[in-house]
C-alpha cells in the first residue's frame, strides 16, 4: 500500500498570503496525484489532478507541482473562501489512498 | 449536470447489515467506473471500493474486503454498497463518487452529499 503524508497538518494564514502544502508518497507514484478541498459538512472538491492539471472551474490561484514522491499544492493569494481542509490522494495503484489532510485556517 | 444522490444510511447494531444506494444522473452511467469513499466523524477520507462501468471489475479496501459488496444496475443508473458484518469502525459518512472522465477512474471529480452510517448498540 502507498502511504501519503501531508505537511503541515494545520496552517494559519491571512487573506492575500501565499500558502504551500506538501504531500509525500512512500513510493514513486509518477504524477498520479490529486488534490481536493473540503469545507465542513460539504463534499470534497477536486482541485488538481495529474499532479499539476487544474480541474475545470477551479481558480488559477491554485497550482500543483511535483513528480515521483514529492508534491506541492500552492495557493498564490488566499481568498476568504479558501479556508478549508486540503487532501492529497494517490491514483497510481490500489488501494487508492489519501493524505491525512491539512487544515488551513485564518490567522 | 452530474448529480449523485445517496440513500440508505442509518443506525445499525454491530454485526448488522445495511445497503446503500447512489442514484446518478447527468451522464451515461454505464460508461463510467464508480466508487465509494467514506469519512469517519472528524477524520480524513478513505477510499472503500470501485466498480467498473460494466460491473465486471470490483475492487475493495482491505478493511472492508469480504464484508462489503459493490454492485451496480446500469438500467437504473444506480450504484450499491451492501455492507455486512458491520463494526463500530465502519461508522462514517459514505459518499459515491465519479471520475472526471478521460483521465483516471481513481480520481473523484463528482461526489454525492453522503449518507451517514452509524454502527452502535
Amino acid at each position: 500500500d502507498i502511504q501519503m503524508t501531508q505537511s503541515p497538518s494545520s496552517v494559519s494564514a491571512s487573506v492575500g498570503d501565499r500558502v504551500t502544502i506538501t504531500c509525500r508518497a512512500r513510493q514513486d507514484i509518477s504524477n498520479w496525484l490529486a488534490w481536493y478541498q473540503q469545507k465542513p459538512g460539504k463534499a470534497p472538491r477536486l482541485l488538481i489532478y495529474a499532479a499539476s492539471s487544474l480541474q475545470s472551474g477551479v481558480p488559477s490561484r491554485f497550482s500543483g507541482s511535483g513528480s515521483g514522491t514529492d508534491f506541492t499544492l500552492t495557493i498564490s493569494s488566499l481568498q476568504p473562501e479558501d479556508f478549508a481542509t486540503y487532501y492529497c490522494q494517490q491514483a497510481k495503484s490500489l488501494p487508492y489512498s489519501f493524505g491525512q489532510g491539512t487544515k488551513l485556517d485564518i490567522k | 449536470e452530474v448529480q449523485l444522490v445517496e440513500s440508505g444510511g442509518g443506525l445499525v447494531q454491530p454485526g448488522g447489515s445495511l445497503r446503500l444506494s447512489c442514484t446518478a444522473s447527468g451522464f451515461t452511467f454505464s460508461n463510467y467506473a464508480m466508487s465509494w469513499v467514506r469519512q469517519a466523524p472528524g477524520k480524513g477520507l478513505q477510499w472503500v471500493s470501485t466498480i467498473s462501468g460494466s460491473g465486471g471489475g470490483t475492487y475493495y479496501a482491505d478493511s472492508v474486503k469480504g464484508r462489503f459488496t459493490i454492485s451496480r444496475d446500469n438500467s437504473k443508473n444506480t450504484l450499491y454498497l451492501q455492507m455486512n458484518s458491520l463494526r463500530a469502525e465502519d461508522t462514517a459518512v459514505y459518499s459515491c463518487a465519479k471520475d472526471p472522465g478521460g483521465y483516471s477512474r481513481a480520481v473523484f471529480a463528482y461526489w454525492g452529499q453522503g449518507t451517514l452510517v452509524t454502527v452502535s448498540s
